[in-house]
């Protein structure tokens, strides 16, 4: 029983174009949303989050968009960079635990 | 970057035998997780703290067990490895103070057990 799912393993985008990437959630106890990134041997690290009474947050060249009514969320990057190529989890949280999606691979070509 | 350390950082064991993962942190947060990550599985919760003395189960808890006897450790013990198991296994913490806070990683310790 998936909680979290990222349906798309993989992602191709040209370098200067808008990367977008989907999660999609179960719990509607969730009130948490983040999302990480990781390289490879490296832990994930902290990307940017969003609180369930908000519906977007930006920082920079990402932003988070959150649909509650559809639990769904999406991490927008723009303009993609080929340093942005790595894997990326999104994750909930609703008491203290944080769970999971599948990830999705990011390949941002030059 | 969170003072979080992961030893040993790589290990290779044989079936049946008992291994311990330790994570030390030196940021005092009281939440601390053990997480393993597999292709096609992500990343999944295996044992989580929420104080000295105070554990509880994740998603995949069979054939694991914690203990956190100090606020800076949490060790991580497979007590009969099994092939199954060979994965990256990530520590994380957390402040927790107030609902939102996000998780900061260690750098993982690969297992395989053979």
């Amino acid at each position: 029983d998936q909680q979290v799912k990222q349906n798309s393993p993989s992602l191709s985008v040209q370098e200067g174009r808008i990367s977008i990437l989907n999660c999609d959630y179960t719990n509607s106890m969730f009130d948490y949303f983040l999302w990480y990134k990781k390289y490879p041997a490296e832990g994930p690290t902290f990307l940017i989050s969003i609180s369930s009474i908000k519906d977007k947050n930006e920082d920079g060249r990402f932003t988070v968009f959150l649909n509650k009514s559809a639990k769904h969320l999406s991490l927008h990057i723009v303009p993609s960079q080929p340093g942005d190529s790595a894997v990326y989890f999104c994750a909930a949280s609703g008491t203290y635990k944080y769970i999971f999606g599948t990830g999705t691979r990011l390949k941002v070509l030059a | 970057d969170a003072g979080i350390t992961q030893s040993p950082r790589h290990k290779v064991t044989e079936t049946g035998t008992p291994v311990t993962l330790r994570c030390h942190q030196t940021e005092n947060h009281r939440y601390m997780y053990w997480y393993r990550q597999d292709p096609g599985h992500g990343l999944r919760l295996i044992h989580y703290s929420y104080g000295v003395k105070d554990t509880d189960k994740g998603e995949v808890s069979d054939g694991y067990s914690v203990s956190r006897s100090k606020t800076e450790d949490f060790l991580l013990t497979l007590e009969s490895a099994t092939s199954s198991q060979t994965s990256v296994y990530f520590c994380a913490i957390s402040p927790g103070q107030g609902m939102n806070t996000e998780a900061f990683f260690g750098q993982g310790t690969r297992l395989t057990v053979v």
